[in-house]
């Protein structure tokens, strides 16, 4: 098994592009996550989703689409990046919102 | 909704037991415990959850107290591998996960 997985690794986007951030996972999970990790703030949920096709806003949504069309993928869209979504990005998954989330392996995403 | 972790930062010599705190404002469903290393992904410790139910690893102890929204983590004898930085994250209902703003722990020869 692979796990979670993230690509790409590091990104560094100009204020105003829009990308994709990957996040892939081969357990069979319903849920998916994304958060952000900024120093001193701990993980802050941007996105969720309880299984294909359903999706849900989380604590810091503005700024960021997920879509799902399948239970393995769960990708996370910048519209139109700015400095202040510099940040590191994790995508996690688990059975249900109370068992063990797994993390990928995190983005690291410049935008200058 | 964020919960509030202390200490903030902790230093222990192998061996040290140490506790790690987390409390909330709000009626708690469930905590969970997640320890992270400089520059990796965060990995499951423990999920606590309301009624008295626990999942985790056998090696983790933690308490859970309902009444007074809050919960622990005990880390004894204390090994250089502990080293890391300590989040809760705790949800109250339906809603999602909240996580604290961590706990440094430096564990030193």
């Amino acid at each position: 098994n692979a796990g979670v997985t993230q690509t790409p690794k590091f990104q560094v986007l100009k204020t105003g592009q829009s990308m994709t951030l990957q996040c892939a996972q081969d357990m069979n999970h319903e849920y998916m996550s994304w958060y952000r990790q900024d120093p001193g703030m701990g993980l802050r949920l941007i996105h969720y989703s309880v299984g294909a096709g359903i999706t849900d806003q989380g604590e810091v949504p503005n700024g960021y689409n997920v879509s799902r069309s399948t239970t393995e993928d769960f990708p996370l869209r910048l519209l139109s990046a700015a400095p202040s979504q510099t940040s590191v990005y994790f995508c996690a998954s688990s059975r249900n919102r109370d068992y063990e989330q797994y993390f990928g392996p995190g983005t690291r995403l410049t935008v200058t | 909704q964020q919960p509030v972790q202390s200490p903030q930062a902790v230093i222990l010599r192998e061996g040290e037991d140490a506790v790690i705190n987390c409390s909330s404002s709000k009626a708690l469903y469930s905590v969970h415990w997640y320890r992270q290393k400089h520059g990796e992904a965060p990995v499951f410790l423990m999920i606590l959850l309301k009624g008295g139910e626990q999942k985790g690893h056998e090696k983790i102890s933690a308490s859970f107290n309902e009444k007074k929204q809050q919960s622990s983590l005990y880390l004894t004898a204390s090994q250089l591998s502990y080293s890391g930085t300590y989040f809760c994250g705790t949800r109250t209902g339906a809603n999602n996960l909240f996580f604290g703003t961590g706990t440094r722990l430096t564990v030193i020869p």
